[in-house]
């Protein structure tokens, strides 16, 4: 069991725009802004999409977006592309009393 | 621009330990913080621990205290992760990423990775 709750699948058309949620707690994703987003292709290294809630790496498309509100964190993805097709991980800094670092258990992006 | 090359698959008895290795190329070691994430076959990401080399500190995740140790040499830009006791359920693959640190209440944490190692898979088999 995650510690962060994500939906297992969501689906979109080319075009459209889909939102992954990702539940924690008061004590992780509620306390701090500091969620990241990864895309994972198969037989591939995660690829960093979102960090500290919403800001984005240099290379990475303004289509992906992040926010929050209360203890559920969001990534949005706008104009879905073919090349959008991957698992999702959210990850939250877990807290002071632990220090741990926390992932959800995954998100399947299909594009029809 | 960094990467990480991490060292190849190992098959590993029940009961022992591996070490695995993540050399960095580019940019400056000692400046950046290096996490170990796995990845079970066919399940999600889990973070094991991390080291921020300069701040001097290393922190696992609870599930693995006792269990895992990472280290850092500079002299060399690689960093490594021990796992013993290895089980049956410790097959996966291991991957290193560089770390990006906060410091929220005068203590240093990470909380997110923007660069990944291609992964170094861990067979524990009898």
């Amino acid at each position: 069991q995650s510690a962060l709750t994500q939906p297992a699948s969501v689906s979109g058309s080319p075009g459209q725009s889909i939102t992954i949620s990702c539940t924690g707690t008061s004590s992780d994703v509620g306390s701090y802004n500091l969620v990241s987003w990864y895309q994972q292709h198969p037989g591939k290294a995660p690829k960093l999409m979102i960090y500290e809630g919403s800001k984005r790496p240099s290379g990475v498309s303004n289509r992906f977006s992040g926010s929050k509100s209360g203890n559920t964190a969001s990534l949005t993805i706008s104009g879905l592309q073919a090349e959008d097709e991957a698992d999702y991980y959210c990850c939250s800094y877990a807290g002071s009393s632990s220090k741990d670092v926390v992932f959800g258990g995954g998100t399947k992006l299909t594009v029809l | 621009q960094v990467q990480l090359v991490q060292s190849g698959a190992e098959v590993k008895k029940p009961g022992s330990s591996v070490k695995v290795s993540c050399k960095a190329s580019g940019g400056t070691f000692s400046s950046y913080a290096i996490s170990w994430v796995r990845q079970a076959p066919g399940q999600g990401l889990e973070w094991m621990g991390g080291i921020i080399p300069i701040f001097g500190t290393a922190n696992y995740a609870q599930k693995f205290q006792g269990r895992v140790t990472i280290t850092a040499d500079e002299s060399t830009s690689t960093a490594y992760m021990e796992l013993s006791s290895l089980r049956s359920e410790d097959t996966a693959v291991y991957y290193c990423a560089r770390s990006i640190v906060v410091v929220p209440a005068a203590i240093p944490v990470i909380v997110a990775f923007d660069i990944w190692g291609q992964g170094t898979m861990v067979t524990v088999s009898s």
